[in-house]
């Protein structure tokens, strides 16, 4: 298929809204990650699953933060509250049991 | 804790000139090491792994446990080789969970 497909692909919105981003991954892969990037630094993990299963959600950074696979295939990550500092770019990857593929990323602005 | 460290946010080259990308890592056990790469306009996708030991587009990474490094290398850069690099880490728990550098962007000019 067409690979990793997140949306939106760029969201504004006012602090204290809540927000939530959809990452569809490639057919038949059974895991599902999110990572955030902030501007200038590198991809930080925040949760993952195994078919519907969220298999560790160590990253994330507070409990503002949740995710949720239903059906073991499309994810949701949503943010309640928003706050400034939750600005970044928020990638999710699907795997094959052996490597990781990106979508091209949600940026979040939270003005 | 596992940490991964690129100490070049900018590396700037001529083409045909050697290139290496600087990783270095801090892990107690055993790692994975990767390198990905984010082209223009593209997403972010997996240039190699050392457990491969191969060679891709020209590039190459070998482990070095004593120095706790893994060096991306290339003897001759190219143009389209210009884009974000990252060094990431993964401990193993999930092949999938994986610590990034904060990564270098390579300019190779004409």
């Amino acid at each position: 298929g067409a690979g990793v497909s997140q949306s939106p692909r760029y969201k504004v919105t006012k602090r204290g809204q809540d927000v939530a981003l959809r990452c569809d991954p490639i057919s038949g892969h059974v895991s599902l990650y999110w990572y955030r990037q902030a501007l200038g630094q590198g991809p930080e993990f925040l949760t993952y699953f195994n078919y519907e299963a969220q298999q560790d959600k160590s990253g994330l950074p507070n409990d503002r933060f949740s995710a949720e696979r239903p059906e073991g295939s499309i994810s949701t990550l949503t943010i309640q509250r928003t706050e400034q500092r939750d600005s970044a770019m928020y990638r999710c990857a699907s795997g094959d049991g052996n490597t990781i593929y990106f979508g091209e990323g949600s940026w979040l602005t939270v003005v | 804790a596992q940490r991964v460290t690129q100490p070049e946010k900018l590396l700037s080259v001529f083409k045909g000139a050697p290139v290496e990308l600087k990783c270095n890592y801090s892990y107690s056990g055993s790692p994975e090491l990767f390198w990905y790469v984010q082209y223009s306009r593209q997403r972010l996708q997996l240039l190699l792994r050392h457990i491969s030991r191969e060679s891709i587009k020209g590039f190459t990474a070998d482990l070095n446990k004593g120095e706790t490094s893994f060096h991306l290398k290339k003897p001759f850069a190219q143009e389209e080789d210009s884009a974000m690099y990252y060094c990431a880490l993964s401990s193993g728990t999930s092949y999938g969970k994986l610590t990034f550098g904060q990564g270098t962007i390579l300019t190779v000019h004409p």
